[in-house]
């Protein structure tokens, strides 16, 4: 069974700093991009980072929003991708989702699997 | 960066009624859209990517639609459990942005 599954949410004071892990299961995750995706409470989706699969070197992308404050990592030997966070601010709370993306012949599109969610609450 | 604009925001509809639901973009974006549903609480689960490729385990009468700017979401014959948030989203180009959500109120 195909899962993946975030951990690592909880309260940060503004400015601090968290890491969330995502855990694959179920497929072979070198194969795969997988996104971050974010939703603040009451509001839409935004996505703001992504992992290339190893045949694009894990390289990353990111949004304007959290660029310079975000990173992404994979450890393939654990399956895991992390997102390491820091420079939070209040309007980084949200719920963080992982998202694995996929091809369609040639071309890459996200969102076949997702996960349920950990929550960054970012308060004094 | 790419806006999605969706309309309309809310739509309030009867079992059995025929539901579009548009997304605009502000650039082209080829076939490259996905549309997505998302009920309370929950993960989006995906309906359909490429525009018009319905996701395995899908009904079927959800069916997308559109190219280039213009896109469109349909369920032929709405359901009890198709209440919930409805997204697009671009994966032509970076950053990969989401359109602002339709919400879906069955009558």
């Amino acid at each position: 069974e195909i899962q993946v599954v975030e951990s690592g949410g909880g309260l940060v004071q503004p400015g601090g700093s968290l890491r969330l892990s995502c855990a694959a299961s179920g497929f072979t995750f070198s194969d795969h991009y997988v996104d971050w995706v974010r939703q603040a409470p009451g509001k839409g989706l935004e996505w703001f980072g992504r992992s290339r699969d190893k045949a694009h070197s894990y390289t990353t992308e990111y949004a304007a929003s959290v660029k310079g404050r975000f990173t992404i990592s994979r450890d393939v030997s654990e399956n895991s991708l992390y997102l390491q966070m820091s420079s939070l601010k209040t309007e980084d709370t949200a719920v963080y989702y992982c998202v694995r993306g996929f091809y369609s012949g040639a071309d890459l599109y996200s969102g076949d699997y997702w996960g349920q969610g950990t929550l960054v609450t970012v308060s004094s | 960066d790419i806006q999605l604009t969706q309309s309309p925001s809310f739509l309030s509809a009867s079992v059995g009624d025929r539901v579009t639901i548009n997304c605009r973009a502000s650039q082209g974006v080829r076939r490259y859209l996905a549309w997505f549903q998302q009920k309370p609480g929950k993960a989006p689960k995906l309906l359909v990517y490429a525009a018009s490729t319905l996701q395995s385990g899908v009904p079927s009468r959800f069916s997308g639609s559109g190219s280039g700017t213009e896109f469109t979401l349909t369920i032929s014959s709405l359901q009890p459990e198709d209440f919930g948030a409805y997204y697009c989203q671009q994966l032509n180009s970076y950053p990969l942005t989401f359109g602002g959500g339709t919400k879906v109120e069955i009558k």
